[in-house]
């Protein structure tokens, strides 16, 4: 099974602040590589696909880089919305596997 | 708007089969990939396996000995099947619709929690 590696597992930042989180697959997965928002009790929201392809309907303020092994996710300016957890998932391969997810916290 | 629902028993005995159906409204279930993911408590998510709309599946080969996914399309749903289920199944169960070709999940129901316990 590929090994999705997501840091930080939680951070701390205000509204406004430029965010980072970063995903690590075990081997390369091209640009396989998804990014969802799950806000407990609610469905998983697609953020990203194909590693930097926005989905319909997502804020521009999200973006997503990389390749091979070493994705990010960006959200350029922290909204109160997006105060929650995000997690990666590869589609290179099955079994899809999952990053561990990073909580954003209110600082 | 595809909006994706579970529905199943939130309390299974250990070693009894867990049952849950995934209803799929706002769109047909004659397309797409359907999955089924879980996430345990305090753990992350754990993909259990997909669908497609023609009845071919895909498992996780850790589970593979143990599940079944099937699908209804006169109703427009696809269900899970897990067998001898132990404390280490309890989790919330979650299904998605798979866009296939780059394989994304983009809806997914809220979930349901499945606890096994006697």
């Amino acid at each position: 099974d590929i090994q999705m590696t997501q840091s930080p597992s939680s951070l701390s930042a205000s509204v406004g602040d430029r965010v980072t989180i970063t995903c690590r697959a075990s081997q390369s997965i091209s640009r396989n590589l998804n990014w969802y928002q799950h806000k407990p009790g609610k469905a998983p929201k697609l953020l990203i696909y194909a590693a930097s392809s926005l989905q319909s309907g997502v804020p521009s303020r999200f973006s997503g880089s990389g390749s091979g092994t070493d994705f990010t996710l960006t959200i350029s300016s922290l909204q109160p919305d997006d105060f929650t957890t995000y997690f990666c998932q590869q589609s290179y391969n099955t079994p899809w596997t999952f990053g561990q997810g990073t909580k954003v916290e209110i600082k | 708007q595809v909006q994706l629902q579970e529905s199943g028993p939130g309390l299974v005995k250990p070693s009894e089969t867990l049952s849950l159906i995934c209803t799929v409204s706002g769109d047909s279930i004659n397309s797409y990939y359907w999955s089924w993911i879980r996430q345990p408590p305090g753990k992350g998510l754990e993909w259990i396996g997909y669908i497609y709309y023609t009845g071919n599946t895909n498992y996780s080969p850790s589970l593979k000995s143990r599940v079944t996914i099937s699908l209804d399309t006169s109703t427009n749903q696809f269900s899970l099947k897990l067998s001898s289920v132990t404390a280490a199944d309890t989790a919330v169960y979650y299904c998605a619709r798979d866009s296939g070709v780059l394989f994304y999940m983009d809806v997914w129901g809220k979930g349901t929690t499945v606890t096994v316990s006697s």
